[in-house]
């Protein structure tokens, strides 16, 4: 069974700080890798993606990936209340049709 | 912008009735997906589409079937509604390869 395991948290920090995601996956195929934001009550967002080894930015937001390690993190810098939402990884399946699996999420609390 | 929209966001259904979920997509997207979402289990696929007619089951297919009858539209059908079918639906288009987007969900209630 794939899987994909993220720390439920909550995860809290001070507003202005960095939040730090954390993911493991466990397909050695997987090509590529997502992060949502769902805010309570909402549907998913896409707010980043990432298919190479290393880093990747966004404004606030790096997308980190080490295959070899089966790891990926979002880090969010100088985070505000208004980033306080559950994060959810996903990962592609190797094999095809661009099917994903999804963590659980982390819920991350940034507070003033 | 991509827009994915669900027929409802609330929905109250008895046990036993058929329950008809719709999804449209407008950016000609081949793939369409159903999830459900409950807590601490977070999102698993049921079944999902990657062209007109055809569909695959996800994790979880049991109790549920799909149809596609268009490229923008993808139905979820309870055929007999359980209690434990009480979730958050999710319906995703994506193109191949690339990400997904989601659509606002419906809160299904079987009473």
């Amino acid at each position: 069974q794939k899987e994909v395991e993220q720390n439920s948290g909550p995860l809290s920090v001070p507003e202005g700080a960095i939040a730090s995601l954390n993911c493991t996956y466990s397909d050695r195929g997987s090509q590529s890798f997502f992060w949502y934001r769902q805010y309570s009550g909402k549907s998913p967002e896409l707010i980043m993606f990432i298919y190479s080894n290393g880093d990747k930015e966004d404004g606030r937001f790096t997308a980190q990936l080490n295959k070899a390690s089966q790891y990926v993190s979002l880090l969010i810098r100088d985070s505000q209340p208004s980033d306080s939402a559950t994060y959810l990884c996903a990962v592609s399946l190797s094999g095809g049709y661009n099917k994903l699996i999804f963590g659980a999420g982390t819920r991350l609390a940034v507070h003033p | 912008d991509v827009k994915v929209t669900q027929s409802s966001r609330y929905l109250v259904k008895r046990t036993g009735e058929k329950v008809f979920l719709e999804c449209v997509q407008d950016m000609d997207h081949e793939n369409m997906f159903w999830y459900r979402q409950d807590p601490g289990l977070g999102l698993r696929l049921i079944y999902f589409s990657y062209d007109v007619k055809m569909k695959e089951k996800g994790d979880i297919p049991e109790g549920y079937s799909v149809s596609r009858e268009k490229k923008e539209r993808f139905s979820l059908i309870l055929e007999s509604a359980s209690t434990n079918q009480t979730s958050m639906y999710l319906c995703a288009s994506s193109l191949p390869g690339v990400e997904q987007y989601f659509g606002p969900g419906t809160r299904l209630t079987v009473t």
